[in-house]
């Protein structure tokens, strides 16, 4: 159980475009989905938490504009990162928490590598 | 939320049993602590979660002090695959929020 998948595992993309990531959790109902991101050698950094039905909660200095995040079911959140620039190359990683045994604990996908020419 | 911090690497060799320490003074009532594993360009891998005393699963234990004020990851008899970064987190009960430190790279030595 507790399965997290992410789509596209990587991508490419021209300056000025926009990409769409998609976060689902597979076996279970996610009430709560958070994404980060992770430069080389770094850390995770925490971008945002979103609820169901609800607008996502951005961490202090993310965009909200340019990191555009959805959780329209209790399966599913995108992030769209608006007129992507270089320095927006990163591995972006979901993890989502849910309800009963899934309460507490947050299971991640396995990350999404973004480049941009 | 609580700020953990844990040895930046470690270590070890094959077959041995090795324990990874991590302080967080400030935790709160309703945090839990939990460590995760993370290979490089993968999404961290859960491992074990707890509150308080003992936790053991099928790959590590967790001790935890009864002040919580730190924990320790233990992972018996290592092999080479456990070389990875380790992450000790506390998550606050009320918001689900976790925030990263550096981790602890382990590396295991044939």
């Amino acid at each position: 159980g507790a399965v997290v998948s992410q789509h596209p595992s990587w991508v490419i993309c021209k300056s000025g475009t926009s990409v769409k990531i998609e976060c689902r959790s597979l076996d279970f109902q996610a009430t709560t989905m958070f994404w980060y991101r992770q430069f080389p050698k770094q850390s995770l950094m925490l971008m945002a938490t979103s609820n169901e039905g609800s607008k996502a909660t951005y961490e202090q200095g993310v965009e909200k504009d340019k990191f555009l995040i959805n959780h329209a079911s209790l399966t599913l959140s995108t992030l769209t990162v608006t007129s992507a620039h270089p320095e927006d190359s990163s591995f972006y990683i979901c993890s989502a928490s849910g309800t009963g045994d899934f309460t507490d604990t947050q299971y991640f996908g396995p990350g999404t590598r973004l480049t941009v020419l | 939320l609580a700020k953990t911090t844990q040895p930046i690497s470690m270590d070890s060799y094959e077959g041995q049993e090795v324990n990874i320490t991590c302080s967080h003074n400030n935790i709160a009532t309703n945090d839990y602590i939990t460590w995760y594993q993370q290979f490089p360009s993968q999404g961290p891998r859960f491992i074990i979660q707890g509150y308080k005393t003992k936790v053991t699963n099928e790959v590590a234990s967790l001790f935890i002090p009864a002040d919580r004020k730190s924990s320790t990851l233990s992972l018996p008899r290592v092999s080479l695959s456990d070389t990875a970064v380790y992450y000790c987190l506390v998550s606050s009960g009320n918001t689900g929020k976790l925030i990263f430190g550096q981790g602890t790279t382990l590396q295991v030595k044939p």
